[in-house]
């Protein structure tokens, strides 16, 4: 049964320190996406890769968060330096290549993250 | 710009009762996909069903039916005969074709509680 895993899947932390959290995409998989979920904003895309490529990435605090897929069964997105209003849900999804017959994605279980 | 939008924030019903939840999009793309995913209380995102945009023939599977109508812009969700295990957040999603964005634009949501 094949599934995104993401982890960890809780997080707390203190304002300022770095959080780092993980996904390993569906195999086969080549597009990877971050989502943020909060009560305020809802789901919103943070960034996504195609074949490891970020495509796309205009959701992100540039100045704080970084994505990056260093080989294709990991994708990593880093805060530095988290602060209160990161508290979120993230969610880490995955997704067959857009030529094929069949487009779904699928999401990992989320990384809560509470930032004190 | 794409925009996704669920008028109903919340739908409370009694087991066993029909409930349609409702789902309007807008996009300029010819080409484009829609989605709903359901949230329960655990967290994760569970995919539905994805619709082309070309595709307007109705779906069922079980007790859940969708209803695409592209001349209204909707993609309406019903649940036939409502049970507990139904009480989930419920997410419409829609993402271009193509070989464009594939990044889910999400709507607000319809929390949904099916009351025994």
């Amino acid at each position: 049964d094949a599934r995104v895993t993401q982890t960890p899947r809780h997080k707390v932390t203190e304002m300022g320190q770095e959080v780092t959290m993980r996904c390993q995409p569906i195999l086969g998989h080549n597009t990877v996406f971050w989502y943020r979920q909060t009560m305020m904003q809802g789901l919103e895309l943070l960034a996504y890769f195609r074949n490891r490529a970020p495509l796309d990435d205009s959701g992100m605090p540039k100045d704080r968060f970084s994505a990056e897929m260093p080989d294709a069964t990991l994708a990593t997105l880093k805060i530095q330096p988290s602060e209160p209003r990161d508290s979120a849900v993230y969610f880490c999804a995955s997704g067959l290549p857009p030529s094929g017959p069949s487009y779904e994605q699928y999401f990992g279980p989320g990384t809560r993250l509470t930032v004190t | 710009a794409q925009k996704v939008t669920q008028a109903q924030t919340e739908i409370s019903v009694v087991e066993k009762e029909d409930v349609t939840l409702d789902c309007v999009y807008e996009t300029r793309d010819t080409t484009y996909y829609l989605f709903w995913y359901k949230q329960p209380p655990s967290g994760e995102l569970v995919f539905l069903i994805r619709r082309n945009s070309f595709d307007e023939q109705n779906e069922i599977s079980g007790r859940y039916s969708w209803n695409f109508q592209k001349s209204t812009s909707s993609f309406n969700f019903t649940i036939t005969a409502s049970q507990v295990v139904d009480s989930a957040v419920y997410f419409c999603a829609l993402s271009e074709g193509g070989t464009g964005r594939r990044a889910l634009t999400f709507g607000s949501g319809t929390r949904l509680q099916v009351q025994p």
